[in-house]
């Protein structure tokens, strides 16, 4: 079957880094977004990867990489509005969208 | 109005109730999806439609009925649902079906089945 793992929770302090990571066992592989959800909102896209590598955007990162089947995504300087769950999803080959339970991160002051 | 709007935002219902979700997409895009979200675990889609076309049905109850009049406007009608089926309705669109697009997903409607 196909299976996304990412940890439950996680807590971080404000101002450091963290990294959330996510596995992912899928047939075939096209792609893997990040989302942010915060309680009670929509998810927004943060990231795609379909390469190897790592990608930045501002205070955020996304790693990939395809042959362990793993991703990552790091946040630098963290504030208080970034305490939300975050979602990994991964395209498989059929091009059918595979959703990790998403990760809640609590960000202490 | 920008993005994925959703109505109602919250909902509660008895389980003889019928009642309908809303989505409307103001993106220009071509598909849309409806998506189940508990508690814990990852999001369950229900069903997608693209050019007005259902093109999936992963095994919903029939008490879950989709409606795509146009490429704006989703509903789900909903009947006779269980204490089970409480959860966040998520309705998300894409600019296509079936490839490497990015999904934009409403705030969704809190729903509790009594």
């Amino acid at each position: 079957g196909q299976n996304i793992d990412q940890p439950t929770e996680m807590t971080a302090t404000e101002g450091a880094i963290v990294q959330i990571n996510c596995t992912y066992q899928t047939s075939g592989f096209n792609g893997l977004f990040w989302y942010q959800q915060h309680a009670g909102e929509a998810p927004t896209f943060l990231s795609y990867n379909v390469l190897d590598g790592l990608e930045e955007k501002g205070r955020f990162s996304s790693f990939l990489s395809r042959s362990k089947g793993y991703s990552y995504l790091l946040l630098k300087e963290l504030q208080m509005k970034d305490s939300a769950s975050y979602l990994c999803a991964v395209i498989d080959s059929n091009y059918q969208l595979i959703w990790g339970a998403g990760t809640k991160l609590i960000i202490k002051p | 109005e920008t993005g994925v709007t959703q109505t109602p935002r919250h909902l509660v219902m008895g389980m003889t109730n019928k009642k309908s979700l809303k989505c409307e997409q103001h993106l220009g895009h071509n598909a849309m999806y409806w998506y189940k979200q508990s508690a814990k675990k990852p999001l369950e889609l229900m069903f997608v439609y693209s050019l007005e076309e259902r093109v999936e049905n992963n095994s919903v109850p029939s008490r879950f009925s989709p409606e795509c009049p146009n490429s704006s406007h989703l509903f789900l009608h909903l009947h006779t649902l269980q204490p089970e089926d409480s959860a966040l309705y998520l309705c998300a669109s894409s600019q296509e079906w079936g490839q490497q697009e990015t999904q934009y997903f409403g705030p969704g409607t809190r729903l509790l089945v009594l």
